[in-house]
């Protein structure tokens, strides 16, 4: 089954504590995305990747860190987290151009 | 870039269509247009997509302009479970060859038994 697993789902931090959200795809997509959605403003993306050692900034990607070492996989990093990066986030893949496969969501509490 | 706009929410009789509009008026000759939808805080999940022709699948159709300023996707019978947040996307080429999938804020539909 096509799957993007992201872990954990839920997450209570604190601030400062480095934290590092996995991303896995099974559909073998050169494409990756992370986007994270607040109340009232939709789904924002962080950082993507075009493929493995290729990684570009989104529209909001201050105090996020990605890696692409290896096509199934695209970990978003935070390294110092702060309250204002409370928020739902999602990992998606895609062929370049194409239909966009979705993870269930990650819900980080930086507290 | 190019930037969608959509209403916040919109009611819909159960049985219905439901037809959700989107203005795109910046769009680009060769961006697509696609449609996700998202149940409650899920991940949004694919609808369908278009660049010029009204396209039709399973699920919907999605009826372009022919200035391709805007689009509506059309729920031909809508069922309770459509009640969702349908998102109308723009998908950019970026000057430095990589696409960009530019979202909206989406509308609330709320499908009414």
């Amino acid at each position: 089954e096509a799957q993007v697993t992201q872990n954990p789902r839920y997450l209570i931090t604190v601030t400062g504590k480095k934290l590092t959200v996995t991303c896995s795809q099974n559909m073998n997509h050169e494409y990756m995305s992370w986007y994270r959605q607040d109340p009232g403003l939709g789904l924002r993306q962080i950082y993507y990747s075009m493929n493995v050692e290729v990684t570009d900034k989104g529209d909001v990607p201050e105090g996020y860190k990605v890696s692409r070492k290896e096509k199934r996989n695209f970990p978003l990093i935070l390294e110092s987290p702060s309250p204002n990066q409370t928020s739902l986030y999602f990992c998606a893949s895609s062929y370049p151009g194409g239909t966009i496969y979705f993870g269930e969501g990650s819900w980080l509490t930086v507290v | 870039d190019a930037k969608t706009t959509q209403p916040p929410s919109m009611d819909c009789a159960e049985g219905r269509a439901a037809n959700l509009p989107c203005n795109h008026s910046t769009i680009s000759g060769n961006e697509y247009v696609y449609w996700y939808r998202q149940i409650h805080s899920q991940g949004p999940q694919y609808i369908i997509h278009g660049l010029k022709n009204n396209e039709t699948n399973e699920m919907a159709s999605l009826i372009i302009t022919e200035d391709r300023k805007s689009s509506t996707l059309i729920l031909p019978h809508a069922t309770l479970r459509d009640t969702a947040v349908y998102y109308c996307i723009v998908r950019v080429l970026t000057t430095s060859g990589t696409y960009k999938y530019i979202f909206g804020t989406g509308t609330r539909l709320k499908v009414l038994a």
